[in-house]
């Protein structure tokens, strides 16, 4: 199986930050990473797919990078509505495996 | 519009088999252009991939689950299904079944809302 490890697994943060979450993969995923939000009590909601193909209707705030095994989400400014937990996940073999997860909280 | 909703019991008895079924709005479940998987998440905890069906029912699970898990799919309903056996108080958790497209990133674009099962006495 694939390991996906995301770091940190929780962070404080301001509106108006840059955030920035790591994921890494165990081997190369080649560009099969996808990034997904979710909010307290809700199913996880795409947010960027193939690394960096943002979803329709996704603020161009969220931004990602990377290739191989190590990967990049980048929230350019955050805002409130983006307090929620973070998952990565890879397609690129089965099983599908996700990250740990990366809580983004207000400070 | 595309929409998944799940459904089953809520509480399953430690021993017993848990079984759910998610109900699909908007298209096909077995046109063949997607794999339809489930998730689960145990509380405070990450996501798990259990398995997918594809088109009329090949289907494929997560070694760390395939000996207690099936997933089937009814197509005069447009639902597909999964059955969990022998569950213990580990397999509690929030379960999802979510869309895959089969070309492209195949990332999970469709989510249901989510169904927790509790296995408890």
């Amino acid at each position: 199986d694939i390991q996906m490890t995301q770091s940190p697994s929780s962070l404080s943060a301001s509106v108006g930050d840059r955030v920035t979450i790591t994921c890494r993969a165990s081997q190369s995923i080649s560009t099969y990473l996808n990034w997904y939000q979710q909010k307290v009590g809700r199913a996880p909601n795409l947010l960027i797919s193939a690394v960096s193909t943002l979803q329709s209707g996704v603020p161009s705030r969220f931004t990602g990078s990377g290739s191989g095994t190590d990967f990049t989400l980048t929230i350019s400014s955050l805002q409130p509505e983006d307090f929620a937990t973070y998952f990565c996940q890879q397609s690129y073999s089965l099983p599908l495996t996700f990250g740990g997860g990366t809580k983004v909280e207000i400070k | 519009q595309v929409q998944l909703q799940e459904s089953g019991p809520g509480l399953v008895k430690p021993s017993e088999t848990l079984s759910l079924t998610c109900s699909v709005s908007g298209v096909s479940v077995s046109g063949g252009s997607f794999y339809w998987s489930w998730i689960r998440q145990p509380p405070g905890e990450g996501l798990e991939w259990i398995g997918y069906l594809y088109a009329r029912g090949t289907t494929n699970y997560n070694p760390s689950l395939k000996s207690r898990v099936t997933i089937s799919g009814d197509t005069s309903k447009n639902r597909f299904s999964l059955k969990l056996n022998s569950v213990t108080a580990a397999d509690t958790a929030v379960y999802y079944c979510a869309r895959r497209p089969i070309v492209g990133a195949t990332e999970f674009d469709y989510w249901g809302q989510g169904i927790p099962v509790t296995v408890s006495s």
